[in-house]
C-alpha cells in the first residue's frame, strides 16, 4: 500500500548549521502529492510546503524541498537552522487526484541548539 | 492563520462508553478529516467528510465510529462502544475544499481520549 519513510527519531544540531531531512514514498500513483507538516510545542501540525510537480524547487519560510518521483523523494531542506525550527516535522503524501486522505510518515524531531 | 479548534482537549472514559468528540473547523471551510495519533506513532487518516457524506474512510474508522456536522455547527467523532484500542490523539481538520488532493488542511490541536 501507499507509505511514507522519513528521517527516524530525533535529530539534533547547532544552530547555523544545514538542515536535511529524508523523506521517501511508495505509491503506485504516477501524480501523488507531497506535504511537509510541522508541529512546534503544544501547538498544531500546519503545512510548511507542499508539491506535485516533478523536480521543482518549493520553497516557505526558508525551507525547500524538490519532488522527485524518480527516486520517490521529498527531502527537507534548510541552509542555516534556527533556534525556532525545533519541532517535529512529518512528510506526507495524498497518492492520488481523486483522494484527499493524507498519509503520514513517522515524523521527526529536530533540536537546534545555540 | 485560520484556526480549527476542538473540544476537550482531553477526555477519560470507561471501556464501552460512548464519546463525542468536537470540532470547530474554520469557518469557510467545506471538507472536515479525522486522523488518530497512538503514542508514539504516526498520524493515521480516519475519514473524511463533505457536504453531508463520508467521501473517504480508512480501515481504521470502526463500524463504531460516526460522523456528522448538524446544520453546520461542530463537526463531531462519535465512538460507541469505545475499546481499549480506542486511546489515542484525535486531530480534526479541515479545508476549504475546492482546491483537491492539494488544498491545504488545518489541523485542530488535537483531543487526547484515554479509553481505561
Amino acid at each position: 500500500g501507499d507509505s511514507v519513510t522519513q528521517t527516524e527519531g530525533l535529530v539534533t544540531l547547532t544552530e547555523g548549521l544545514p538542515v536535511m531531512l529524508n523523506c521517501t514514498y511508495q505509491t503506485i500513483y504516477s501524480n501523488p502529492f507531497l506535504f511537509w507538516y510541522v508541529q512546534h510545542l503544544n501547538e498544531s501540525p500546519r503545512l510548511l510546503l507542499k508539491s506535485f510537480t516533478d523536480n521543482k524547487r518549493t520553497e516557505h519560510q526558508g525551507f525547500h524541498a524538490t519532488l522527485h518521483k524518480s527516486s520517490s523523494s521529498f527531502h527537507l531542506q534548510k541552509s542555516s537552522a534556527q533556534l525556532s525550527d525545533s519541532a517535529l516535522y512529518y512528510c506526507a503524501l495524498t497518492p492520488h487526484q481523486g483522494g484527499r486522505a493524507l498519509i503520514f510518515g513517522t515524523g521527526t524531531t529536530v533540536s537546534v541548539s545555540p | 492563520g485560520p484556526k480549527v479548534l476542538q473540544i476537550p482537549s482531553h477526555q477519560i472514559i470507561d471501556m464501552g462508553q460512548m464519546v463525542t468528540l468536537n470540532c470547530d473547523p474554520v469557518s469557510n471551510h467545506l471538507y472536515f478529516y479525522w486522523y488518530k495519533q497512538i503514542l508514539g506513532q504516526q498520524m493515521e487518516f480516519l475519514v473524511n467528510f463533505y457536504n453531508g457524506k463520508v467521501m473517504e474512510k480508512s480501515k481504521l474508522f470502526k463500524d463504531q465510529f460516526s460522523v456528522e456536522r448538524p446544520d453546520g455547527s461542530y463537526f463531531t467523532l462519535k465512538i460507541q462502544p469505545t475499546a481499549l484500542e480506542d486511546s489515542a490523539v484525535y486531530f480534526c481538520a479541515s479545508s476549504f475544499g475546492t482546491g483537491g488532493p492539494q488544498d491545504t488542511q488545518y489541523f485542530g490541536p488535537g483531543t487526547r481520549l484515554l479509553v481505561l
